[in-house]
């Protein structure tokens, strides 16, 4: 079966400062979904990667899949508080399938 | 467009007890997932319905729940007895059936079986 293994578990950063997330996956991904989740809320979509070597930004995130569709990454540049959460990767086999997802990141900002 | 919802979004049971939950869907998404989230461990998926179908019921835990979605509307999930390990947070999320699109998530159900 498939699994997602995301690093770091957690990470702290200073304010303005720029992080990477990590997401890696045991089998050819068909699909690759970034959520984040704060405290008492649904996981929030970010963005959907498929093509190999495909990158997407929104704002200040940028997330990308590698040429061999098994690792992406989730790129924070000037982190601000509003970042503060945790990020989750998400695995898809099928166009409909469900989500496998890693164990996700928390992401705390230092002011 | 009001979002996926869900109800309630805590519940506290006594062993043994019976909990329902409720997913309203993002109006017209045919596709209806529930997943949940227990104590330090990943999200893990539960079932998969298409309309008022199980697609995929390959996650859930036991025949102490169960899922149903009449009409191809909203969803309910029962457990019955609950058990300690039951305890989590329950997602459901919802996806239109047209082209690869994103699956909306609701804020959960926190589940605590006592």
């Amino acid at each position: 079966s498939q699994e997602l293994e995301q690093s770091p578990q957690s990470l702290i950063v200073q304010e303005g400062k720029n992080l990477t997330i990590n997401c890696t996956s045991s089998k050819t991904l068909y699909g690759l979904y970034w959520y984040k989740q704060k405290y008492g809320e649904g996981l929030i979509f970010l963005m959907m990667l498929q093509k190999g070597g495909e990158e997407k930004s929104h704002e200040k995130i940028t997330a990308k899949l590698d040429e061999k569709k098994q690792q992406s990454s989730l790129h924070i540049t000037a982190s601000q508080p509003s970042h503060a959460g945790i990020y989750l990767c998400g695995a898809v086999g099928g166009e409909y399938s469900k989500i496998i997802f890693g164990s996700g990141t928390r992401l705390s900002i230092r002011p | 467009e009001a979002g996926v919802t869900q109800f309630p979004s805590h519940s506290v049971i006594e062993k043994g007890q019976t909990v329902t939950l409720r997913c309203d869907p993002i109006s017209g998404h045919d596709n209806l997932y529930w997943y949940r989230r227990v104590m330090g461990k990943e999200i893990k998926f539960l079932l998969h319905f298409v309309k008022e179908s199980k697609q995929d019921e390959s996650g859930m835990p036991n025949n102490r729940f169960l899922a149903e979605r009449t009409g191809g509307t909203y969803s309910t999930l029962k457990v019955q007895p609950a058990e300690l390990e039951d305890s989590g947070v329950y997602f459901c999320a919802s996806r239109s059936t047209k082209g690869v699109s994103e699956q909306y998530f609701g804020p959960g159900t926190r589940l605590t079986v006592t």
